[in-house]
């Protein structure tokens, strides 16, 4: 079975630029994750989708960040303006349901943001 | 609100020796724990989880967690180390009642030393 995928595994920008990501599930997942891993903490859930519905965003910084997930299958998070506190390693993980909470989730390889 | 902590940043062992990382938790309501373990450039990777049943979990490459509900704790535990279990490990936890997104800790750095 296939993991997790996401593209790019490194992007570096300048501040103010704008940056996205991308992620495809396992095939059959209904739940996607997006959670930005700070270094030296552990993950933070910014937006969760069931099939293609948000289910939580309320640590999505909106006035920069969004994501889509059209027709419930890959996602794509996007930056603009990207700020220096957005040097982050972004992942991607989805399971199976999700909603219930009791789900294992996979975790894709994660993207390595530097923003200079 | 729920919150999980590590209390340690790094724990060492040496290579043959049982390992113990903790974590203790904070929910309203049951638990789901979780911990993931995290090698250099790589994403997360599931170990085990208590959902319900036996307090004693028995997850992948021979780690386990007992969940203690009177101390709230969580803690993964290996009866042998080896040098390829050094990585950054992460404990997870999730209200099992309404929705409540998992919250992380900070992680444990695991040094397994040969």
């Amino acid at each position: 079975e296939a993991g997790v995928a996401q593209s790019p595994r490194y992007k570096i920008i300048e501040k103010r630029q704008s940056v996205a990501f991308w992620c495809n599930p396992i095939s059959g997942h209904a739940t996607l994750y997006w959670y930005q891993q700070i270094l030296g903490q552990g993950p933070k859930l910014l937006i969760q989708f069931q099939n293609n519905g948000v289910v939580d965003d309320s640590q999505l910084p909106k006035d920069r960040f969004s994501a889509e997930r059209l027709k419930g299958v890959d996602s794509t998070l996007k930056i603009q303006p990207a700020k220096l506190e957005d040097s982050a390693v972004y992942l991607c993980a989805s399971s199976a349901q999700g909603l219930t909470g009791r789900d294992t989730q996979y975790f894709g390889p994660g993207t390595r943001l530097t923003v200079l | 609100a729920q919150s999980v902590a590590q209390p340690e940043d790094q724990v060492n062992v040496a290579e043959g020796n049982p390992l113990t990382v903790k974590c203790t938790y904070s929910v309203s309501g049951n638990p789901y724990l979780f911990w993931y373990v995290q090698y250099p450039n790589r994403g997360l990777q599931f170990l085990l989880k208590y959902i319900t049943g036996d307090n004693l979990v028995k997850g992948s490459y021979g780690f386990e967690a007992e969940f203690n509900k009177s101390q709230t704790s969580f803690h993964l535990k290996k009866p042998s180390a080896l040098v390829s279990d050094s990585a950054l490990y992460f404990c997870a936890v999730r209200d099992a009642g309404g929705y409540q997104k998992v919250t992380f800790g900070t992680g444990t750095k695991l040094q397994v030393i040969p």
